[in-house]
């Protein structure tokens, strides 16, 4: 049971450059969610999987899609990197959207836009 | 979601009790108050959560007022692995965000 897992752990990215952020989990949860962190600072929510097949924004979802490709994987894609996307990103998941139902984090992948 | 507001640093020395307080005076009815904890920049870790009654897990114990207005999250013997920026939160039952503030960073001191 490897819980919430995410690659890369590490990117090092060009401006304008496109990639994707895979994570997946293997806990049966039904809801999933990618985060940012800047430095010095507390999670930020970019986008959010419910339940397998729907999708919605967060607090800070411009510069980002998102895919919940199945149950197990939500994927995180940049279509063209910026400079201010440079930060670490955290996909969490957890059994329902109920708020007494914990989240459970990755471990990161850590981004840099030059 | 309600906003919570945290000291920004705290020392403990080890095999001492961490008290660890957090204010929530906009707090709802509906409202959970939950703890997080992030060790050296890995993902967030739950630690436990409550709505208006005390909690105690393996972890930690939550105390929560009785107008909900604040908590503490007590670790009751820190240890050198318990230092971390600890996050209070509080969500909505119908809320999906986890609004992370910038927490408190606590150093257990040899």
């Amino acid at each position: 049971n490897a819980g919430v897992t995410q690659t890369p752990k590490f990117q090092v990215l060009k401006t304008g450059q496109s990639m994707t952020l895979q994570c997946a989990q293997d806990m049966n949860h039904n809801s999933m969610y990618w985060y940012r962190q800047d430095p010095g600072m507390g999670l930020r929510l970019i986008y959010y999987s419910a339940s397998e097949g729907t999708t919605d924004k967060g607090e800070v979802p411009n510069g980002y899609n998102v895919s919940r490709l199945n149950k197990r994987e939500f994927s995180l894609r940049l279509e063209s990197a910026a400079p201010s996307q440079t930060s670490v990103y955290f996909c969490a998941s957890s059994s329902t959207g109920d708020p007494s139902y914990e989240q459970y984090f990755g471990p990161g992948t850590r981004l840099t836009v030059t | 979601d309600a906003k919570t507001t945290q000291p920004t640093s705290m020392d403990c020395a080890e095999g001492r009790a961490a008290n660890l307080p957090c204010n929530h005076s906009t707090i709802s009815g509906n409202e959970y108050v939950y703890w997080y904890r992030q060790i050296h920049s890995q993902g967030p870790q739950y630690i436990i959560h409550g709505l208006k009654n005390n909690e105690t897990n393996e972890m930690a114990s939550l105390i929560i007022t009785e107008d909900r207005k604040s908590s503490t999250l007590i670790l009751p013997h820190a240890t050198l692995r318990d230092t971390a920026v600890y996050y209070c939160i509080v969500r909505a039952i119908y809320g999906q965000n986890f609004v992370f503030g910038p927490g408190t960073r606590l150093s257990v001191l040899p």
